[in-house]
């Protein structure tokens, strides 16, 4: 079974400061893993998504990179600010369960100003 | 954003009642899936539908039921709401076949979530 690990469970970092999420899964047959961001009280909102083939994605402050064989995503923000503060998880579409995300438990991240 | 809408926002119900929750997307996409969230355990997937009528379980499925009349609307049903059944619930949707069939990009948009409490 698919289980989808994220480390630390908290974060607190200064502004201005570059964050790093780590997000690592069990089994590499996956159809693509994507990170959303949930902020408290609302519903999650899709950062990026990158297919099983990519190797990494960027949107404007955001790159997520992928090492499908050693089980692995990495997304990191730039430049923190306190409007980055915010709840962000991942999840995996693994190959035998079409449409299914299989998610991690989250990583709350607080950016002080 | 995507035109996701879960109703009721909020519910407190006693133990024992029948409760639905109802996702309205005015997208169009193919897929509709329900979530419950809780502490701990991130987003797990209780049941999901692949077009009108066309409907499958999740991982945790037991006491809930669903149901997918039309394109836009699906429905979750707890039968006899028990009060581990507390929770967080979130509707999705997404359309894999926009991004050309399965295997391909398919971004997941997500409601605002429904707060329901059974005592």
């Amino acid at each position: 079974k698919q289980e989808v690990t994220q480390i630390p469970a908290a974060l607190s970092v200064p502004e201005g400061e570059n964050l790093v999420l780590n997000c690592s899964f069990t089994d590499s047959a996956i159809y693509n893993l994507q990170w959303f961001r949930q902020d408290p009280g609302k519903g999650l909102t899709s950062l990026l998504l990158i297919q099983s083939s990519q190797r990494e994605q960027t949107s404007g402050r955001l790159n997520a990179s992928l090492d499908k064989s050693s089980g692995r995503s990495t997304l990191y923000i730039a430049a923190s600010q306190p409007g980055d503060s915010a709840t962000y998880l991942c999840a995996v579409r693994p190959t035998d369960s079409w449409g299914k995300l299989q998610f991690g438990a989250g990583t709350q991240v607080v950016v002080t100003p | 954003d995507a035109g996701i809408t879960q109703s009721p926002r909020h519910k407190v119900t006693e133990t024992g009642t029948p409760v639905t929750l109802r996702c309205h997307q005015t997208e169009n996409h193919r897929y509709m899936y329900w979530y419950r969230q809780d502490p701990g355990h991130g987003l797990r997937l209780i049941h999901y539908s692949y077009g009108v009528k066309d409907t499958d379980k999740g991982e945790v499925s037991d006491g809930y039921s669903v149901s997918r009349s039309k394109t836009e609307d699906f429905l979750l049903t707890l039968e006899s709401a028990t009060s581990s059944q507390t929770s967080v619930y979130f509707c999705a949707i997404s359309d894999p076949g926009l991004a050309g069939g399965p295997g391909m990009a398919d971004t997941q948009y997500f409601g605002p979530g429904t707060r329901l409490t059974v005592l």
